[in-house]
């Protein structure tokens, strides 16, 4: 059974940081592109970023709100993604979802959800 | 950036009715279309992908269509735990993009 326990979330100043963890189970985490994907209160989701597999060099794609702000990383002896976050701002609050997905050459779509991590970027 | 449109923004159905949900994009996105069902409080499940496969476990009642600019999510015969948000995505295009969302919500 595929698991994916986001952690870490928290109550940050702006331009403060924070750093969410996703550990993950029940699949070969070395091969998959993972991705975060973040719902502000009440809002819809947005797709945050993605990181390939090490195997392709691990390189990182990111939304245009992030950019130069997020990074995304993974540790594949832990199983775990990681979303650094750095010059938070308020319209940052959100939940943030960790994700597996189905990729048909550098798109596709997301098949298993963690549970997410609340994120509140407030003075 | 592929923007995609919800309509309704929210939809009143009784249980047993069938309910329809559309999606728009801003351009073509071919068949590449996925839906994702949400209920309060907890993460979004995949229902659909290529617009109309449905993913592993999904009940038969929920069926997807479309191609190109133009899609819907179906839903047969409302049964009570399907009262939730179903939000549509694309991934013909970079970035890929959700749709705004459309509530089912009981009559």
């Amino acid at each position: 059974e595929v698991q994916l326990v986001e952690s870490g979330g928290d109550l940050v100043k702006p331009g403060g940081s924070l750093r969410l963890s996703c550990v993950t189970s029940g699949f070969t985490f070395s091969n998959a592109w993972m991705s975060w994907v973040r719902q502000a209160p009440g809002k819809g989701l947005e797709w945050v970023g993605r990181i390939k597999s090490e195997l392709e060099g691990g390189p990182t794609d990111y939304a245009g709100p992030v950019r130069g702000r997020f990074t995304i990383s993974r540790d594949d002896s832990k199983n775990t993604l990681y979303l650094q976050m750095n010059s938070l701002k308020t319209e940052d609050t959100a939940d943030y979802y960790c994700t597996t997905g189905i990729w048909y050459g550098d798109l596709g779509y997301f098949d298993y959800w963690g549970q997410g991590t609340l994120v509140t970027v407030s003075s | 950036e592929i923007v995609m449109t919800q309509s309704p923004a929210t939809l009143s159905v009784s249980p047993g009715e069938r309910a329809t949900l559309s999606c728009r994009a801003s351009q073509t996105v071919s068949s590449y279309l996925a839906w994702y069902q949400q209920k309060p409080g907890q993460a979004p499940r995949l229902l659909i992908y290529g617009a109309s496969t449905r993913a592993t476990g999904i009940p038969a009642r929920f069926s997807g269509s479309g191609s190109v600019t133009e899609f819907t999510l179906t839903i047969s015969s409302l049964q009570s735990e399907d009262f939730a948000f179903y939000y549509c995505q694309q991934y013909n295009y970079w970035p890929l993009t959700f749709g705004g969302g459309t509530k089912v919500e009981i009559k």
